[in-house]
């Protein structure tokens, strides 16, 4: 089966401008996460979703948001790029949300803000 | 800070040895997983240990876990060039609802 998509794989931005990543889950997960992925924070939490409600969020400024379809897909917006926000992002789908699923990661989406 | 924190942060070994990376926790647990992450792809997800389990095998891997001293050990046996990867544990605490991960170790296996 198909596994978790992300598009698109890179991505240069300007610094001030917004970007749009999009995740695909795998089909018949109902839970997508979101991570940012830097050399110096490691793999740090964005949010979660499942069925279209943000069940949680990272310790994030409000200028990252993102939202789920109703087939399990989802977007992440970061408004007003800086140049921290250059990273790895990875999104990650699961069954379910809880303890006892693991997750399935996509391959990320590498954002370099210039 | 970040709840896991895996030693040592860089291992490098010869074909066919072992490898054993630990991983060091703060809050009690529902579970803890670990991530295979090839250079600058996503993360693979390798194994997940309930916290009323201590010691879970698959293929290679020996997973253990010892919640009294929040801490796990992922075993890599008979290691190949194809093991080197970076290595993530998470946990899942028991209160609150995300996942947190280590800063990891990097294997390198030597031909």
């Amino acid at each position: 089966k198909a596994g978790v998509t992300q598009t698109p794989r890179y991505l240069i931005k300007t610094r001030g401008q917004q970007v749009t990543l999009s995740c695909s889950p795998i089909s018949g997960h109902r839970s997508v996460s979101w991570y940012q992925q830097t050399p110096g924070q490691g793999l740090q939490f964005l949010f979660e979703y499942f069925s279209e409600t943000q069940r949680n969020k990272g310790n994030f400024p409000g200028r990252f948001s993102g939202r789920q379809f109703s087939n399990s897909r989802s977007e992440m917006n970061v408004s007003t790029l800086e140049l921290g926000d250059s990273a790895l992002y990875l999104c990650a789908s699961s069954l379910r949300p809880g303890p006892n699923y693991g997750y399935t990661f996509g391959s990320g989406t590498r954002l370099t803000v210039v | 800070s970040q709840q896991g924190e895996e030693d040592p942060q860089a291992l490098s070994i010869q074909e066919g040895e072992n490898a054993t990376m630990n991983c060091s926790y703060k809050t009690s647990i529902n579970n803890l997983q670990w991530y295979r992450q090839n250079s600058g792809r996503g993360l693979v997800h390798l194994i997940l240990i309930r916290s009323n389990e201590r010691e879970k095998h698959s293929g290679r891997l020996r997973v253990t876990l010892d919640t009294s001293k929040k801490s796990s050990s992922l075993l890599i046996t008979a290691s190949r060039a194809a093991d080197t990867a970076s290595y993530f544990c998470a946990t899942d605490p028991s209160t609150g609802n995300q996942f947190y991960f280590g800063t990891g170790t990097s294997l390198t296996v030597i031909p």
